[in-house]
């Protein structure tokens, strides 16, 4: 159980271009979805929390109209890179949390994305 | 200063040896301390959480955490080529379900 999924695994675009990453909780509803972001031997940094049906909160310095989050349903968080560029090249990771006291938060196996 | 120092590696070990990773971390509010491990191009899988200071033990793995040296440790015993993965620390002021800072993870390599 506690399975969550990313879609796509990997994917190129143009620069200019938006791209849509899918995060799902497949077996369970998850209350609280996260989005990090990891850069080559860097740690993961938290870019957002979305709870289901309210707008997503925003890390300090990540630009809300660039990463756009949205929490549609309990098993669903979508983000939206917006005119991507090189620079938002990066892996991006999603987890899902059921909102349970001590509950722990399952990670996605990630997206890499690309910008060329 | 980064909230959540964590040495990079890379550790290589041979086959049954003892590994100790270690993270320092500099906000006395951590109350919640988290060992995942990352297999490449893969998302971090929870191993161990402790709540506050103390050991925890499950298998090969012990986490310990001292508070008042801020600092946390992952031992694992008798280590196997199957441990190879980059494992990251990870903090969190209100629950493992909450906001988590992470280290940068420490890249293990056991070696036959």
């Amino acid at each position: 159980g506690a399975v969550v999924s990313q879609h796509p695994s990997w994917v190129i675009c143009k620069s200019g271009t938006s791209v849509k990453i899918e995060c799902r909780s497949l077996d369970f509803q998850a209350t609280t979805m996260f989005w990090y972001r990891q850069f080559p031997k860097k740690s993961l940094m938290l870019m957002a929390t979305s709870n289901e049906g309210s707008k997503a909160t925003y890390e300090q310095g990540v630009e809300k109209d660039k990463f756009l989050i949205n929490h549609a349903s309990l098993t669903l968080s979508t983000l939206t890179v917006t005119s991507a560029h090189p620079e938002d090249s990066s892996f991006y990771i999603c987890s899902a949390s059921p909102g349970l006291a001590d509950n722990e938060q399952f990670f996605g196996p990630g997206t890499r994305l690309t910008v060329l | 200063q980064k909230e959540v120092e964590q040495d990079p590696g890379p550790l290589s070990v041979p086959e049954g040896a003892i590994v100790s990773l270690n993270c320092t971390y500099s906000n006395s509010a951590f109350q919640y301390f988290m060992w995942y491990r990352q297999y490449s191009r893969k998302g971090p899988e929870l191993l161990m959480y402790t709540y506050s200071s103390g050991n925890k033990e499950d298998g090969r793995f012990t986490a310990q955490v001292d508070k008042s040296s801020k600092y946390i440790s992952l031992f694992i015993r008798d280590s196997q080529p199957s441990d190879s993965a980059t494992y990251l620390c990870a903090m969190s002021v209100t629950g493992t379900a909450s906001k988590l800072t992470f280290g940068t993870g420490t890249r293990l390599q056991v070696t036959l």
